[in-house]
């Protein structure tokens, strides 16, 4: 059965800091991994989406890595600003079916 | 832009009355979803949808129950709403099954049932 695990579950950092979050899953057998932002009392916002044939996909100052292999994430925010205080989620395909897998999230404040 | 748009961002429903949540997408998308959530507990699968007229039940299907008559709207019915179903509900979509299938979501419908 495939898990999702993120790690930190909040993070607070100074303004212009670069940060790395992290996202682990069970099965390595996917077909893509997204990643999330979510604003409190909003919907869940697609940061990134990286396929499973793809090393990483970046966004602007965004960075998202895959290594299937050891079922590892991470997604890195360059100089970071108080306009990316959220909570970060990364899912995953669940083998098989139609459904998706989330990580509990990873609640960043930036601090100006 | 891709867009999955919510009929309500908040609705407040009394104990017994009937819940109509509806959820349309503009991206011709196969999947459609619905999640609750909830402090503490994530998101949770209620039901999801992956052509016109079928449904699979989620994690938690119990007190639900959906529609899906057209390609683009997905409903979420509360038969007989309580209140342990006050909750966030968030509705996504995306195509079938692959490497290209990226989940687009709604802005939520806060649901509080008195």
């Amino acid at each position: 059965k495939q898990e999702v695990t993120q790690i930190p579950a909040a993070l607070s950092v100074p303004e212009g800091e670069n940060l790395v979050l992290n996202c682990s899953f069970t099965d390595s057998a996917i077909y893509n991994l997204q990643w999330f932002r979510q604003d409190p009392g909003k919907g869940l916002t697609s940061l990134l989406l990286i396929q499973s044939s793809q090393r990483e996909q970046t966004s602007g100052r965004l960075n998202a890595s895959l290594d299937k292999s050891s079922g590892r994430s991470t997604l890195y925010i360059a100089a970071s600003q108080p306009g990316d205080s959220a909570t970060y989620l990364c899912a995953v395909p669940n083998s098989g079916t139609y459904k998706y897998i989330f990580g509990t999230g990873t609640r960043l404040k930036v601090l100006a | 832009d891709v867009k999955v748009t919510q009929s309500s961002r908040y609705l407040v429903k009394r104990t017994g009355e009937k819940v109509f949540l509806e959820c349309v997408q503009d991206m011709d998308h196969e999947n459609m979803f619905w999640y609750r959530q909830d402090p503490g507990l994530g998101l949770r699968l209620i039901y999801f949808s992956y052509d016109v007229k079928m449904k699979e039940k989620g994690d938690i299907p119990e007190g639900y129950s959906v529609s899906r008559e057209k390609k683009e709207r997905f409903s979420l019915i509360l038969e007989s709403a309580s209140t342990n179903q006050t909750s966030m509900y968030l509705c996504a979509s995306s195509r079938l099954a692959g490497s290209y299938n990226e989940q687009f979501f709604g802005p939520g419908t806060r649901l509080t049932v008195l």
